[in-house]
């Protein structure tokens, strides 16, 4: 099916560790995003690419680094992984990056003990 | 104050009913509101969006926007129990910056 994949799904760290999220789209779209949610504070932006060759800070960057590795990969890499970082990450994409909606994917639950 | 708040239930409500959720806002600057729905432990996903005020009506889902008010709503008609989920509201001045509200969690009892 056409959409958002992620991976891992689900994925256990240590403290200090450190781990690439993956995300790859397949509907030719320009603009992708990082996003974390954790109750009580809703989607909060990390990073964003407007398109491929750029990348941009969030609402919350601190901790993350992003690439956008072509026009349909963007990842997420977490240097090192600290008990705070535990969220579902959820990477999103949009055709025109203006108000028209996202495309999310399945999220992955990461736990940081 | 959060930019966007949004009452987070749950709500629970008998199959066939009428729901009203609802999104208040501070930013008056915002443009495009949309409504997502999110099941338990999948992403979310795109109901509607809307730009400015108005209302805009798909099959049982009808989103209603009062700038004025800074206020937005989304109506579920003839509910089912396969509405059960839940209810993101998103807002954006129209840039790449979508601020999102915590999510209304629906219940339809069947």
């Amino acid at each position: 099916n056409a959409g958002v994949t992620q991976t891992p799904k689900f994925q256990v760290l240590k403290t200090g560790q450190s781990m690439t999220l993956q995300c790859a789209q397949d509907m030719n779209h320009n603009s992708m995003y990082w996003y974390r949610q954790d109750p009580g504070m809703g989607l909060r932006l990390i990073y964003y690419s407007a398109s491929e060759g750029t990348t941009d800070k969030g609402e919350v960057p601190n901790g993350y680094n992003v690439s956008r590795l072509n026009k349909r990969e963007f990842s997420l890499r977490l240097e090192s992984a600290a008990p705070s970082q535990t969220s579902v990450y959820f990477c999103a994409s949009s055709e025109k990056g203006q108000g028209y909606g996202y495309t999310f994917g399945s999220g992955t639950r990461l736990t940081v003990v | 104050q959060k930019e966007v708040e949004q009452d987070p239930g749950p709500l629970s409500v008998p199959e066939g009913a009428i729901v009203s959720l609802n999104c208040t806002y501070s930013n008056s600057a915002f443009q495009y509101f949309m409504w997502y729905r999110q099941y338990s432990r999948k992403g979310p996903e795109l109901l509607m969006y809307t730009y400015s005020s108005g209302n805009k009506e798909d099959g049982r889902f009808t989103a209603q926007v009062d700038k004025s008010s800074k206020y937005i709503s989304l109506f579920i008609r003839d509910s089912q129990p396969s509405d059960s989920a839940t209810y993101l509201c998103a807002m954006t001045l129209g840039t790449y910056k979508y601020i999102f509200g915590t999510g209304t969690r629906l219940k339809v009892l069947a």
